[in-house]
């Protein structure tokens, strides 16, 4: 079974620009999570998707980071415009349902803002 | 935040077993103990989980205490592999939840030769 897949796998940008994270869920999985992780921490969710709908992005800083699942498969978060605080790895997760157990994460997107 | 507190550091001998604890003083009724690790520059791992009852996989054991307020991460035979970031959390479970995973600092364990 394959597992979730993240690309790219690092990615370096100054500040005030723009970027994308791409993420393919396990297949069947209904669920998607983005978290971020800070050097140093534990990994904090952002944004929940049941299928192609939000379940929950009360952590999500909507000012510049969005995320979309349009067809509930794979999913895109985007940081527009970054700033130095946004360095960190972009883990995103899957299960195969909300409130359903485990969840299994892919190996992350490491960002550098310069 | 977090609702699990766990020692920050911990080592172990190669072959021996690693206990790692975790209190969990808040947990309800309806909440499970999950543990996850993280290898460095992966991302974390599911090994088990528990609600009461003491859990045994391939990967470990749970020992939940008979309040639920703590529990214990065993892994029988660690190896240098086993080197990570061990996550205590506790997550509500089954439909109607959103299953969300809240993590702490976590357990540093180091296994040594």
């Amino acid at each position: 079974e394959a597992g979730v897949a993240q690309s790219p796998r690092y990615k370096i940008i100054e500040k005030r620009q723009s970027v994308a994270f791409w993420c393919n869920p396990i297949s069947g999985h209904a669920t998607l999570y983005w978290y971020q992780q800070i050097l140093g921490q534990g990994p904090k969710l952002l944004i929940q998707f049941q299928n192609n709908g939000v379940v929950d992005d009360s952590q999500l800083p909507k000012d510049r980071f969005s995320a979309e699942r349009l067809k509930g498969v794979d999913s895109t978060l985007k940081i527009q415009p970054a700033k130095l605080e946004d360095s960190a790895v972009y883990l995103c997760a899957s299960s195969l349902g909300p409130g359903l157990g485990t969840q299994y994460f892919g190996p992350g997107t490491r960002l550098t803002v310069l | 935040d977090a609702k699990t507190t766990q020692p920050p550091s911990m080592d172990c001998a190669e072959g021996r077993a690693a206990n790692l604890p975790c209190n969990h003083s808040t947990i309800s009724g309806n909440e499970y103990v999950y543990w996850y690790r993280q290898i460095h520059s992966q991302g974390p791992q599911y090994i088990i989980h528990g609600l009461k009852n003491n859990e045994t996989n391939e990967m470990a054991s749970l020992i939940i205490t008979e309040d639920r307020k703590s529990s214990t991460l065993i892994l029988p035979h660690a190896t240098l592999r086993d080197t990570a970031v061990y996550y205590c959390i506790v997550s509500e479970h089954g439909s109607g939840n959103t299953g969300k995973l809240i993590f702490g600092q976590g357990t540093t364990l180091q296994v040594k030769p």
